[in-house]
């Protein structure tokens, strides 16, 4: 079974609109990590956001927002306001227990911004 | 630029041939991480180094795949008698012990086999 699954292969918003990238993962550790990379068209990969298993409150980083609900295993990204410099591909991953050392990543999300 | 340099950033080759990467982490990053990724999918695992010692290698790190990281500061991945399966995009990750949790990425080396 897949342990990350990100169901929207490609999405197209137009500009200045929120955006919702979803993402969900399956593991029976109780303690684990969620994080989401962006990678644009020249290929590094960023670091987004992450969310830590016991953490209470949904992580915030500016523009870009993490929906835990944890009884559902999703962590879906939120983008709010989009630009077009967001156009990229964007990967949930996920680290299973406190001391993994890998990330197990999903397939991506191509996200174009339309002006 | 995240601090972590990969060398070289594009890499042709021909069946058959070894072929060297190297990654420079951020000084003070004493983990570091090898993951490929080939088009249009998320990386996958290769191996982990926590300073020199590898302590951690995926089922994808074949025999003719070895990683070394000496002075548990740069590290190289060596792929002996490439195949042209081996074409993708090897990512190096570090970050430090405790804190965040985040992985730094380099740029990358692209690998074309022919």
């Amino acid at each position: 079974a897949q342990k990350i699954t990100q169901t929207q292969p490609g999405m197209f918003v137009q500009e200045k609109e929120a955006v919702t990238l979803d993402c969900t993962y399956d593991t029976s550790d109780p303690s684990y990590g969620l994080f989401w990379y962006k990678q644009p068209s020249s290929g590094e990969m960023i670091f987004l956001i992450y969310q830590g298993s016991y953490d209470q409150q949904n992580a915030t980083e500016g523009r870009y927002s993490l929906n835990f609900q944890k009884a559902r295993k999703s962590a879906n990204l939120v983008i709010s306001a989009s630009q077009l410099g967001d156009s990229a591909m964007y990967f949930c991953a996920m680290r299973e227990g406190p001391s993994n050392y890998q990330l197990i990543w999903g397939a991506g999300t191509k996200l174009i911004i339309k002006p | 630029d995240t601090g972590v340099s990969q060398n070289p950033r594009h890499k042709i080759t021909k069946r058959g041939q070894n072929v060297t990467f190297r990654c420079d982490p951020i000084s003070e990053h004493n983990r570091l991480y090898w993951y490929r990724q080939t088009l249009g999918q998320g990386p996958e695992f290769l191996t982990y180094f926590q300073n020199e010692a590898q302590l951690e290698k995926s089922r994808l790190l074949s025999d003719r795949f070895s990683a070394e990281r000496p002075k548990g500061s740069f590290s190289t991945l060596e792929i002996q008698r490439t195949e042209q399966g081996d074409s993708a995009m090897y990512l190096c990750a570090t970050r430090t012990s405790g804190g965040a949790d985040e992985q730094f990425f380099g740029p990358g080396t692209r690998l074309t086999v022919l």
